[in-house]
């Protein structure tokens, strides 16, 4: 079990510039979630899919974010254009049915 | 409503000592109540839930005991180790299976050798 696989690790980029955050879920789960963790808000819910479509996004923040699923292995969480406040660890997380979710270890962004 | 409020923020405490740490929700309909452990440079990972049809549930040296009366649920750890230093962050959610988590602000732990 290869885990929850997020790319990249680390991600620096300047204000403007379009980021995007790649998720590779536990094979066989059909929940995918994206959150974020910052020292302010601690972890957040961003949005959750259900067999690739999106369930619930009430955690996006702005219309500068956005969530695509369009396969059962892969998830993007892409921020254009990203702004210094964006800058935060942004995890993904997949569990299957009855499955408690499984995290994977993150992606630390820093927008300059 | 969708809060989860989590004391203290930090903890120190000796090796071999309990560590308890506690938190508080607002909404009745929570019915799903983890805990995740989470080491720098991880992603959290669940260390034990409990749903609110019993009032404790013990795995090995830890322990959640719960209070739906109150609306308060506790993780004790026993025997605490070394090892277990880390942050470690209550959640609930409510009728979906643990899907929409609403997660406390997280309480760093540091046990001493």
């Amino acid at each position: 079990d290869a885990g929850v696989i997020q790319s990249p690790r680390h991600e620096v980029t300047e204000m403007g510039q379009e980021v995007t955050l790649r998720c590779k879920p536990i094979s066989g789960h059909d929940y995918l979630f994206w959150y974020r963790q910052t020292m302010m808000r601690g972890l957040e819910l961003l949005i959750y899919f259900n067999n690739n479509v999106p369930i619930d996004d009430s955690g996006m923040p702005e219309d500068r974010f956005s969530a695509k699923m369009p396969n059962a292995s892969f998830s993007t969480l892409k921020i254009q254009p990203s702004e210094p406040r964006d800058s935060a660890v942004y995890f993904c997380a997949s569990r299957g049915r009855g499955q408690p979710q499984h995290f994977g270890d993150g992606t630390r962004l820093s927008i300059l | 409503q969708q809060q989860v409020k989590q004391s203290p923020q930090s903890l120190i405490v000796q090796k071999g000592g309990i560590s308890i740490i506690n938190c508080a929700y607002e909404n009745t309909a929570f019915d799903y109540f983890p805990w995740y452990q989470q080491f720098p440079g991880k992603g959290p990972a669940l260390l034990i839930a409990i749903r609110p049809d019993v009032s404790e549930k013990k795995e090995g040296r830890f322990t959640i005991s719960f209070n739906k009366s109150a609306k308060q649920f506790s993780l004790h750890i026993m025997d605490s180790q070394p090892g277990d230093s880390a942050t470690y962050f209550c959640a609930a959610s409510r009728n979906n299976a643990g899907n929409m988590l609403t997660f406390g602000g997280g309480t760093r732990l540091m046990v001493k050798p």
